[in-house]
């Protein structure tokens, strides 16, 4: 199957740490991916890990990828307003015309 | 400025009305890609094009075609417009793998 699970909200206080989960079925997949939505926008790329790897960091931002579990987080460092977003999680399976799955996605909402 | 350009970003048609939505991407990426998204269910695969010349079916296809008129641009086509296909429509290109898609800034339809 290529069902990416995700929880639908999430609400942090600004400052404190902010951790997205993910749940992927497909043990074939080579990357796995972060998008972020800001309202009215189009989806950007924050991150990306390749299914080799177990952690990945860019400033604020931590990967950790569990294959085992088929589990994906993303952590984000000192959480901001402007982290207000609906973050998608992805994976990308080899084949069939290169394509992603994606999330439901996670609404995160920083309040002060 | 690189990236994927579609048009329009806001449209509202009548049931039974057929219209085309433009995408361009000048990053010369081989696979593109058009998506639906609504809330709570994510974004869905309507068609893709793995390369110039083809085009395949994804997940939603019914009551949509598309043309791949050439390596930069893809188009969706709704013959008959009804209001399920009001949605968010977003169109994306990829190139390499760890970088996944680049998207559209995305098209608001209204059928009324």
């Amino acid at each position: 199957g290529e069902d990416v699970e995700q929880s639908l909200f999430l609400s942090v206080r600004e400052g404190d740490s902010s951790v997205i989960n993910c749940t992927y079925t497909d043990s074939s997949s080579t990357y796995l991916y972060w998008y972020k939505q800001e309202p009215g926008a189009g989806l950007q790329l924050l991150t990306y890990i390749f299914s080799n790897m177990d952690m990945k960091q860019d400033q604020r931002l931590t990967v950790l990828l569990n294959k085992k579990d088929k589990h994906l987080s993303l952590r984000i460092a000192d959480t901001q307003t402007g982290d207000s977003a609906i973050y998608f999680c992805a994976e990308s399976i080899p084949g069939g015309g290169n394509k992603l799955t994606f999330g439901t996605g996670t609404q995160l909402k920083v309040e002060l | 400025n690189a990236g994927v350009t579609q048009t329009p970003k806001f449209q509202v048609l009548k049931t039974g009305q057929s219209m085309t939505l433009q995408c361009a991407q000048d990053m010369n990426h081989n696979s593109m890609y058009w998506y639906r998204q609504d809330p709570g269910m994510g974004l869905r695969l309507i068609y893709y094009s793995a390369s110039e010349g083809t085009t395949d079916k994804g997940e939603v296809p019914n009551g949509y075609n598309v043309s791949r008129l050439n390596k930069r641009e893809f188009s969706l086509r709704l013959e008959s417009a009804a209001p399920s296909q009001t949605s968010v429509y977003f169109c994306a290109s990829r190139g390499r793998q760890e970088y996944g898609y680049t998207f559209g800034s995305g098209t608001r339809l209204t059928v009324v």
